[in-house]
């Protein structure tokens, strides 16, 4: 069965610098894609980044790096110069099959202290 | 672009009434849509898929006459909550996915309140 662990339930990080939230998955499928969100506390759930599973690089958007790890199934994701904006819940995903359905990890409460 | 609407961002009612959330795709066509509960302080679970032009498929546990949806065009959603009761109460949010990617884009989320 297909999972997704994230082992962190909360953390802190001082602005301007470097943090990475941890996840890692399971599954027997050899083609998937991850995701990252970003939840604040109004609910709304922000697309970061995505990696599917046969890109040979890793994905950057902006701060946003994900350290894709294929054959420890890990896919971190690494924000650089943190910023008080930063401040919210943030899920990993994956596919689930075919469709295009999501399963979401448990999420990592980010606070970043000025 | 990949803006997601949805309607009403919150809503009150008594139990035993029925409530109806839109979802719309507002810049992109989406064939597909995904309808989520989430409770405090956890995860998402995915409660249906839904086709356009199709019935939708829901998850294993999930009353499907109790979550009513309607995918009637391919920018549009519908979940309506039959039958409210307080257990309902819950955060739902919609996501639509891009034909021809996996990415989905999530709508601002609707607030159920049923007392």
């Amino acid at each position: 069965a297909q999972k997704i662990t994230q082992t962190q339930p909360g953390m802190f990080v001082q602005e301007k610098e470097a943090v990475t939230l941890d996840c890692t998955y399971d599954t027997s499928d050899p083609s998937y894609g991850l995701f990252w969100y970003k939840q604040p506390s109004s609910g709304e759930m922000i697309f970061l980044i995505y990696q599917g599973s046969y890109d040979q690089q890793n994905a950057t958007e902006g701060r946003y790096s994900l350290n894709f790890q294929k054959a420890r199934k890990s896919a971190n994701l690494v924000i650089s110069a943190s910023q008080l904006g930063d401040s919210a819940m943030y899920f990993c995903a994956m596919t689930r099959g075919q469709g295009g359905k999501l399963i979401f990890g448990q999420g990592t409460e980010l606070s970043v202290k000025p | 672009g990949a803006v997601v609407s949805q309607h009403p961002s919150w809503v009150i009612c008594k139990s035993g009434t029925s409530v109806k959330i839109e979802c719309r795709s507002l810049d992109f066509q989406a064939t597909t849509m995904f309808w989520y509960r989430q409770f405090p302080k956890q995860s998402l679970m995915l409660m249906a898929t839904s086709n356009e032009g199709s019935k939708a498929t829901y998850e294993q546990g999930v009353e499907k006459d109790k979550f009513l949806i309607n995918h009637a065009s391919l920018t549009l959603s519908t979940l309506t909550v039959t039958s409210a009761h307080p257990e309902d109460s819950s955060f739902y949010i919609c996501s639509a996915r891009r034909v021809l990617t996996d990415t989905q884009y999530f709508g601002p989320g609707t607030r159920l309140t049923v007392l």
